[in-house]
This record gives C-alpha cells, structure tokens and sequence, in this order.
C-alpha cells in the first residue's frame, strides 16, 4: 500500500533564513509526487510537481524539490523564506497506474519568525 | 474561469441526522474526491471517483456516502452524523493521475 511520511509535525524559521521540508513515501513503483500549500482558512495550492525526468524541479514562490529514488524522497526547499511563507505544507504521491490515488502526508506547520 | 466550489462553507447539524455536503467543478473533470482534514492527520481520503456512476471507498469511508451521477458533482452523504465526524471537508478534482488536482475552499462541519 502506498504511503506518505512527514516527519516533522513543526517547524520554525527565521526570515531570511533556509527552509527544508522533508517526505519519505512508500510505493512499488516510482510515483507521481506533489507539494501542496495551505495558508490559514484556505484550501491546498499546489507548489510543484514531479512526474519523471529532471530530479530536480522548480515550483511557485521561490520553492524547489528534489526526487530521490534511492530514498524514497521528495524534499521541499527555499533558500530564504519570507514571513508569508508561514503555513501548513503537504507532501502527496499519486500512483502511476490509471487508478491512481491521491494520497497526503500528515502536514508540516511552519512557522516563520521575525 | 473554471472552478471547484463547495458548499456550505460552514455547517452545524446534530448527532444522527442526514447531512449532504455539496461539491460542483466546471472543469469537466473526470476524477474526482473528498478528504477530511484533522489535526495530526493531515488530508484523509474518504471517496473517490474516476468517472459517471463510478465511486471507491477511500481509507476513512465508514459512515459516509457519495453518488456520481454526472461529470459536474460529487455530493458527499453523511448518512447519520456523529460527533467523530467533526471536520474540514475538503473535495478535489483532476483530470487525470498525471495531473494537478484542484481543490475547494472546504467545508467545516460541526456534529453537536
């Protein structure tokens, strides 16, 4: 069965400062993997995605991540959050066959500090 | 612009009743599906659907419902609420695995 790990629960930053977001999935094959953002009182938007090629890939506001297979990882990175960066982030895996299911991690709140 | 929209925003009903949380998207997506958001959890797949008349048990479906009688809606059904059901219910669509999937805004519901 496939899953998804966050490990952190919380995490707090400065402004300025880097930020790095950690998810471990579990699934037989290598699967479509997404970061999702979820400001206070909002619903998810969707940051970047990997489906194959480049293991590194761009997303919206400043943010990047990195496919691992030998991991199992799909990390989240920002060289330098800004205090609107604050919110909850999700790490989510589709599976590749036609009935891939969309299936989220329990969340990372990041909070970012003056 | 296309759009996925939930209604109601904000629901309180009382233990036992029927309650039926809507769901409508204007993208002509075929897949579509409901999570609950709880503290601790995250986003928990309660159903989903990949096309008209087509439903699937997700991993929390006990006690829910939905129906997929058309390409447009998927209305969730809780067929007799309790207080465990007290949640943010969020629906989302796609148009295929490949791609994103759009959310609505949520629905928070309170079972007193």
């Amino acid at each position: 069965a496939q899953s998804v790990t966050q490990p952190d629960i919380h995490i707090t930053v400065s402004e300025g400062a880097s930020l790095e977001l950690r998810c471990n999935y579990s699934y037989g094959a290598t699967p479509y993997l997404f970061w999702y953002v979820q400001s206070p009182g909002q619903g998810l938007q969707l940051l970047l995605k990997y489906f194959s090629g480049d293991t590194l890939v761009q997303g919206i506001k400043g943010f990047e991540a990195e496919f691992k297979r030998s991991q199992s990882s799909f990390n989240l990175r920002k060289p330098s959050v800004h205090w609107s960066d604050a919110a909850e982030y999700f790490c989510a895996v589709a599976g590749t066959d036609s009935w891939g299911k969309l299936q989220f991690g329990a969340g990372t709140q990041v909070v970012v500090t003056p | 612009d296309a759009e996925i929209t939930q209604s109601p925003r904000h629901k309180i009903t009382e233990t036992g009743r029927q309650v039926t949380l809507a769901c409508h998207q204007t993208w002509n997506h075929n897949n579509m599906f409901w999570y609950r958001q709880d503290l601790g959890h995250g986003l928990r797949l309660i159903h989903y659907s990949y096309g008209v008349q087509d439903t699937n048990k997700g991993e929390v479906s006990d006690g829910y419902s939905v129906s997929r009688s058309n390409t447009e809606d998927l209305p969730l059904t809780l067929e007799s609420a309790a207080s465990s059901q007290t949640s943010v219910y969020f629906c989302a669509s796609r148009r295929t695995v490949n791609t994103e999937a759009f959310f609505g805004q949520g629905t928070r519901l309170t079972v007193v």
